[in-house]
């Protein structure tokens, strides 16, 4: 079964640079969630999409921005990288809202290391 | 505001032997509980879930959960661990039926099984 895709899945930058990490949802999927996990964390909420649109929005940094494109792929844009940006980057899509309490399948994750 | 408290940072246990990862939660409405596992350098692969209906629930590899509403809890267990079973575990929840809406994870419990 095909499942969450993104790439890359490692990404080394520099304090200051920018990053764009994607996501590509599983078919049919038309909800996309960003998570943010620290070393040795929870996964945190950062942003979600429905239908292209923001659905909602968590502690994520002004200097993050985030959109999902008319395909229901994401895109996590990151400017002015900090040290504290390192982290394992997650997305997450479920099926279609209002079918049901569905359950949110992840992707294996992007590594973001910021040097 | 929801949030899940998973009590137990690592849970040890022989191969063989019945196995129990704690959490409890705390919402204003009706819960929505799920449990996901996360395997080293990868992503969060989901269990099971407790939308309604029967207390227990069963999911993926032999696990199943416990839901108790006056205890707040929402209990992995399996009858019979086995070595492969070692990895991090997640309760997660959801206060909402809006599959919009973000799932608050706890800070995850490490099991290890030992042969």
């Amino acid at each position: 079964a095909a499942g969450v895709i993104q790439s890359p899945r490692h990404l080394i930058k520099e304090k200051r640079e920018t990053a764009t990490l994607k996501c590509y949802p599983i078919p049919r999927h038309d909800t996309v969630y960003w998570y943010q996990q620290g070393p040795g964390q929870d996964p945190q909420f950062l942003i979600s999409f429905y239908e292209k649109m923001q659905s909602d929005k968590g502690s994520i940094p002004d200097r993050f921005s985030a959109q999902q494109f008319s395909d229901y792929h994401s895109e996590l844009n990151m400017s002015s990288l900090e040290l504290g940006d390192s982290a394992l980057y997650f997305c997450a899509s479920s099926p279609q809202a209002g079918e049901g309490y569905n359950e949110q399948f992840f992707g294996p994750g992007t590594r973001l290391t910021v040097l | 505001a929801q949030s899940v408290a998973q009590p137990e940072d690592q849970v040890n246990v022989a191969e063989g032997n019945p196995l129990t990862v704690k959490c409890t939660y705390s919402v204003s409405g009706n819960p929505y509980l799920f449990w996901y596992v996360q395997y080293p350098n990868r992503g969060l692969q989901f269990l099971l879930k407790y939308i309604t209906g029967d207390n227990l629930v069963k999911g993926s590899y032999g696990f199943e959960a416990e839901f108790n509403k006056s205890q707040t809890s929402f209990h992995l267990k399996k009858p019979s661990a086995l070595v492969s079973d070692s990895a991090l575990y997640f309760c997660a929840v959801r206060d909402s039926p809006y599959n919009t809406d973000k799932l608050i994870f706890g800070t995850g419990t490490r099991l290890q099984v030992f042969p």
